[in-house]
């Protein structure tokens, strides 16, 4: 089936610093891709969707000005989450959806993010 | 508010056993799909079911859809410890951009 990768897959910062999150898919080309976010022992929440070549779209309560999302190419989506803090510390899983596919979403492995 | 909800939350079986998860859901789907979970890792697609069919088989899998009832079924029969890991429904609707909305989930432990 289609792979999608992530990097990296964990990642430990200081509080303040900014993390940028890649996401690719490898034998595709994904004309959208998505972010979830997804605390422990819950499910995962969608937190913006992102079209190769336009602004992402977010979801209501999530800050694009914090979570920026960058999908400058068919296989590369980057979430850089700017100016963490502990409270931004979660588990992000992207997924990519080929083109003319969107009822098919490959998920990427995803990325524990712990800001300390 | 989560579009699907699933119960039970947990689930402990012993090996050889049948696993059953519910998933319920409020408003018109174009499909809804079951996801596997392993701790820590990311999703592994099991199953789609579309909103015009009732019962879909893959493997040990058997999954049921009730439109009437908005309500979906994952069975998982003669349980290996291997099954292990959280189970999450997730529907696609018209009225949400057909955007993925995922279930609460269901962690199953299937002991040897």
């Amino acid at each position: 089936g289609a792979v999608v990768s992530q990097h990296p897959s964990r990642v430990i910062c200081k509080s303040g610093t900014s993390v940028k999150i890649e996401c690719r898919s490898l034998d595709f080309q994904a004309t959208t891709m998505f972010w979830y976010r997804q605390f422990p022992k819950q499910s995962l929440m969608l937190m913006a969707t992102s079209n190769e070549g336009s602004k992402a779209t977010y979801e209501q309560g999530v800050e694009k000005d914090k979570f920026l999302i960058n999908h400058a190419s068919l296989t590369l989506s980057t979430l850089t989450v700017t100016s963490a803090h502990p409270e931004d510390s979660s588990f992000y899983i992207c997924s990519a959806s080929p083109a003319g596919g969107l009822e098919t979403q490959y998920f990427g492995p995803g990325t524990r993010l712990l800001v300390l | 508010s989560q579009q699907g909800e699933e119960d039970p939350q947990a689930l402990s079986i012993q090996e050889g056993e049948n696993a059953t998860m519910n998933c319920s859901y409020k408003t018109s789907i174009n499909n809804l799909q079951w996801y596997r979970q392993n701790s820590g890792r990311g999703l592994v697609h099991l199953i789609l079911i579309r909103s015009n069919e009732r019962e879909k088989h893959s493997g040990r899998l058997r999954v049921t859809l009730d439109t009437s009832k908005k309500s979906s079924s994952l069975l998982i029969t003669a349980s290996r410890a291997a099954d292990t890991a959280s189970y999450f429904c997730a529907t696609r609707r018209p009225a949400a951009g057909n955007k993925l909305t995922f279930g609460g989930g269901t962690r199953v432990l299937v002991k040897p």
